[in-house]
């Protein structure tokens, strides 16, 4: 399995951060994964933002609820994140990455993920 | 200030054994919520060393291991090899955030 990350590596304050997460090597709707989405600002560790199953269910970060979503595309096999109204700290390099969960236990772990993209907030 | 804390650098020489902890409170490890271990270089994808605590994946060197006591959970390297030189990271879910949370990453250096 690989995932790759794409997307523009530079967005203005106040606008809309979107990437899209290309998996292959296996299939999104084939389903026992929850694929996430997960950030690292510069020079600091690693922060969850939110995942989504194949079904289209999703459970988001309450920290950034407010302004995240995150969609699949089964015919295409990728996974999206727009975050809106972003400002300099959502800079950061952003991974999608796949993941097993356990509900009942809050067990999830994530044993694939992309390589990562930079994305720079600034005018 | 992440919610799991590690040391921001441990070192060790060739064949030495290290340990990077991760310590938590009593809303993510100390509630026995699973721990989880990452290996990163930088510029490359992540890679799962250890999930539910104590699990190597396949594939996995068994050099690695894990362990969690209390509110605490360690990552233990031994035999450490060049190629051990890396970033690592805990993982685990935390009740009071409703999130999953990674610790601020701990840089190995195998001197």
């Amino acid at each position: 399995v690989q995932l790759q990350e794409s997307g523009p590596g530079l967005v203005k304050p106040s606008q809309t951060l979107s990437l899209t997460c290309t998996v292959s090597g296996g299939s999104i709707s084939s389903g026992g994964h929850y694929w996430s989405w997960i950030r690292q600002h510069p020079g600091k560790g690693l922060e969850w933002i939110g995942y989504i199953y194949y079904s289209g269910s999703t459970y988001y970060s309450p920290s950034l609820k407010s302004r995240v979503s995150i969609s699949v595309d089964k015919s295409k096999n990728q996974l999206s994140l727009k975050l809106r109204s972003v400002t300099a700290a959502d800079t950061a390099v952003y991974y999608c990455a796949r993941g097993l969960y356990y509900y009942h236990s809050r067990e999830y772990y994530f044993d694939y993920w992309g390589q990562g993209t930079l994305v720079t907030v600034s005018s | 200030q992440s919610v799991l804390t590690q040391p921001p650098s441990v070192s060790g020489a060739p064949g030495q054994r290290v340990t990077i902890s991760c310590t938590g409170s009593s809303s993510n490890i100390g509630a026995t919520y699973a721990v989880h271990w990452y290996q990163h270089l930088p510029g490359t994808a992540p890679k799962l060393l250890i999930h539910s605590n104590t699990n190597r994946p396949s594939g996995v060197p068994d050099r690695f291991s894990g362990s969690k006591s209390g509110t605490s959970a360690s990552l233990a390297i031994t035999g450490l090899q060049a190629e051990d030189e890396a970033d690592y990271y805990c993982q685990s879910y935390d009740s009071s955030l409703s999130a999953w949370v990674f610790g601020g990453g701990t840089k190995l250096t195998v001197l």
